[in-house]
């Protein structure tokens, strides 16, 4: 059964810092890895998607990683700002015929202190 | 915004009443989800849908049902709303297995 873990559950940084966020999976057999953005009260915003094939990728000040066999993913943010404080969640999907569906992490809470 | 519409926003019903929550996408996207997220237990699947008439159970999907008689609309149906199915509940939407998945802005439900 595929298991997705995000550790620490928060974290607090002062802006500008450079930070790094973790999320574990228990399958290493995964078709791809996706991080979200979810501000309070707000829905997920999907930020990065790397496929299985890919080793990272990377949307302005962030970058994600992914080392399939370590069954490790992290997002790295740049340069922080009180703007990216919000809750970060990754998933990977349950593939089988026509199914396909993500299993989420708990996600991290970060907060950036001005 | 993904082109993805929930509705209501905000609901509050009382036990044992019947609750229908709507999806509606403008993506034409094949697969739609229902997720509830409640604190201690982060988001977890509910019902999902691969095309028009194809359902499946997700990981909770006791005490609800859904629908899919059209592309753009999926319903999930409380059939008769339990205290424990207070939550906020997420609709999402891919358009095919390995694409982004996107949200909706979700639908808080309070069951008095």
């Amino acid at each position: 059964k595929q298991e997705v873990t995000q550790i620490p559950a928060a974290l607090s940084v002062p802006e500008g810092e450079n930070l790094v966020l973790n999320c574990s999976f228990t399958d290493s057999a995964i078709y791809n890895l996706q991080w979200f953005r979810q501000d309070p009260g707000k829905g997920l915003t999907s930020l990065l998607l790397i496929q299985s094939s890919q080793r990272e990728q990377t949307s302005g000040r962030l970058n994600a990683s992914l080392d399939k066999s370590s069954g490790r993913s992290t997002l790295y943010i740049a340069a922080s700002q009180p703007g990216d404080s919000a809750t970060y969640l990754c998933a990977v999907p349950l593939v089988m015929d026509s199914s396909y569906k993500l299993i989420f992490g708990s996600g991290t809470r970060l907060l950036v202190r001005p | 915004d993904a082109g993805i519409t929930q509705s209501p926003r905000h609901k509050v019903t009382e036990t044992g009443t019947p609750v229908t929550l709507r999806c509606h996408q403008t993506e034409n996207h094949r697969y739609m989800y229902w997720y509830r997220q409640d604190p201690g237990h982060g988001l977890r699947l509910i019902h999902y849908s691969y095309g028009v008439k194809d359902t499946d159970k997700g990981e909770v999907s006791d005490g609800y049902s859904v629908s899919r008689s059209k592309t753009e609309d999926f319903l999930l149906t409380l059939e008769s709303a339990t205290s424990s199915q207070t939550s906020v509940y997420f609709c999402a939407i891919t358009r095919q297995g390995g694409s982004p998945l996107h949200f909706g802005n979700g639908t808080r439900l309070t069951v008095t």
